[in-house]
């Protein structure tokens, strides 16, 4: 497995304002990847994020709102800009340790957007 | 489009007796099927996975069943346990090996999870 943790834990936030959460890893790990689970709802994946290259967007998803880093093979970011209360989840970053296609995940960030 | 499914919210059976949980796919290049148990305030916690290449896999009390034909999968959990109690939400990926290499990654798709609550 691998140990994840994520900072913040959780965060109320202004309209408007950006966030940016980070993800660290115990491990290198190719594969990086960040969800959303809104209220009530699954969870979805925003991005793809590989070292060294951009992020891989799903549908729905762009850049400008949801910037991604990837420094390092232990490390990445997401910001959350100008945020709105749709913005409001719980944010979730993962990682794939090529073992069978298992993805292990971090604890994730609980944000509110009033 | 809701690909995976979980078509029951919440589910409770008493301490000792089997869980069921189910699952349905619509989405006939899925070809890896995960379990994932997600306790309050933490990320989900991987449990048990499956190759459409299998029909069954077990791992303790967690026994994962998979029909192709039907596109349907179920997760049984016996003994049942009450710190089995939490949110159930099966996944699926596509050509997992060949995506991997592409480095594409192994996208999951996630159902909406199931409340099991286990009564002592």
């Amino acid at each position: 497995s691998a140990v994840i943790s994520q900072k913040p834990s959780r965060d109320i936030c202004q309209r408007g304002t950006s966030l940016t959460i980070q993800c660290q890893v115990d491990s290198q790990v190719t594969m990086m990847f960040w969800y959303r689970q809104q209220p009530g709802q699954s969870l979805t994946l925003i991005a793809t994020a590989n070292q060294g290259s951009e992020a891989t967007y799903e549908s729905g998803f762009v850049i400008d709102k949801f910037p991604i880093s990837r420094p390092n093979l232990t490390f990445s970011t997401l910001t959350v800009s100008n945020m709105s209360p749709e913005d409001s989840s719980i944010y979730l970053c993962s990682v794939d340790r090529g073992a069978l296609d298992t993805q292990y995940f971090g604890p994730g960030t609980r944000l509110t957007v009033l | 489009d809701q690909q995976v499914k979980q078509n029951s919210p919440s589910l409770s059976v008493q301490e000792g007796r089997i869980s069921i949980l189910n699952c349905d796919y619509t989405n006939s290049m899925f070809d890896y099927f995960l379990w994932y148990k997600k306790y309050p305030a933490e990320g989900p916690t991987f449990l048990i996975s499956i190759s459409s290449i299998k029909d069954k896999n077990e791992d303790g009390r967690f026994t994962v069943f998979l029909n192709k034909s039907a596109k349907h999968l179920s997760l049984h959990i016996v003994p049942s346990q009450p710190g089995d109690s939490a949110v159930y939400f099966c996944a699926a990926s596509v050509g997992v090996r060949a995506l991997y290499q592409e480095t594409s990654g192994s996208r999951l798709t996630f159902g909406e999870g199931t409340q099991l609550t286990v009564n002592p």
